[in-house]
């Protein structure tokens, strides 16, 4: 009966570096979503799925930052040469379908760039 | 622009008493909002919903209104517990008609049961 679940739950990473964030959805949802969360602000939107079609990825802040969904379940939240300002929680949740359903939230990635 | 604020960033209450978190919206267009209660370290969680066609919704020690005219939310928590002490977000939905399905979130309001 699980959630959705993310890993690494923290990464602390140099500037310049890499990384990657994995989410796992509710099994069977079709709408997965992105959003990254400042500390002491609210979440903010970044990216869109249903099922492996990323429909809005509006709110990702530079090229730097890459999401995909391939088989239509996993996801992962790939940055690129990360930046001090890249340093937030990253939220992943899901929703049964498309349309005006209840989003259910990971625990979300603490990422800190060094 | 396009915002979903909260009036009071903290808030502190005596055990037992009620609560009221307020929450104002922009975009009168919006038409499903969201209350959700984030602990430290833990994700949002769900607590109630509302469709803009009603004007309250009750659950368990819960309540939300909703005024259309003055664009305006407020979560109610009734008999506050110490369990209840948390950042609580209202957020806004963005329909497909919008080609997306986002939230956007208030800033939040930290609440604070003492005893």
């Amino acid at each position: 009966g699980a959630g959705v679940s993310q890993s690494p739950r923290y990464k602390v990473a140099k500037r310049g570096q890499d990384v990657a964030l994995r989410c796992d959805p509710i099994s069977g949802h079709v709408s997965l979503f992105w959003y990254q969360q400042a500390l002491g602000q609210g979440p903010e939107f970044l990216t869109y799925f249903q099922n492996e079609a990323q429909l809005d990825k509006s709110g990702l802040p530079s090229d730097r930052f890459f999401a995909e969904r391939p088989e239509g379940s996993v996801s992962t939240l790939k940055i690129q040469r990360t930046q001090q300002e890249d340093s937030a929680v990253y939220l992943c949740a899901s929703s049964l379908a498309a349309g005006q359903e209840t989003q259910y939230f990971g625990p979300g990635t603490r990422l800190l760039v060094l | 622009g396009e915002s979903v604020g909260l009036h009071l960033p903290t808030l502190s209450v005596q055990e037992g008493d009620n609560s009221i978190i307020n929450c104002a919206y922009s975009n009168s267009a919006s038409d499903y909002f969201i209350w959700y209660k984030q602990e430290s370290g833990k994700g949002p969680q769900f607590i109630i919903d509302i469709r803009s066609n009603m004007d309250k919704r009750q659950g368990q020690r819960v309540t939300v209104l909703l005024n259309k005219t003055v664009k305006h939310l407020s979560l109610q928590i009734a008999a506050t517990q110490p369990g209840d002490s948390a950042v609580y977000f209202c957020a806004e939905y963005r329909p497909p008609s919008y080609n997306t399905d986002k939230l956007i979130f208030g800033t939040g309001t930290r609440l604070q049961v003492f005893p």
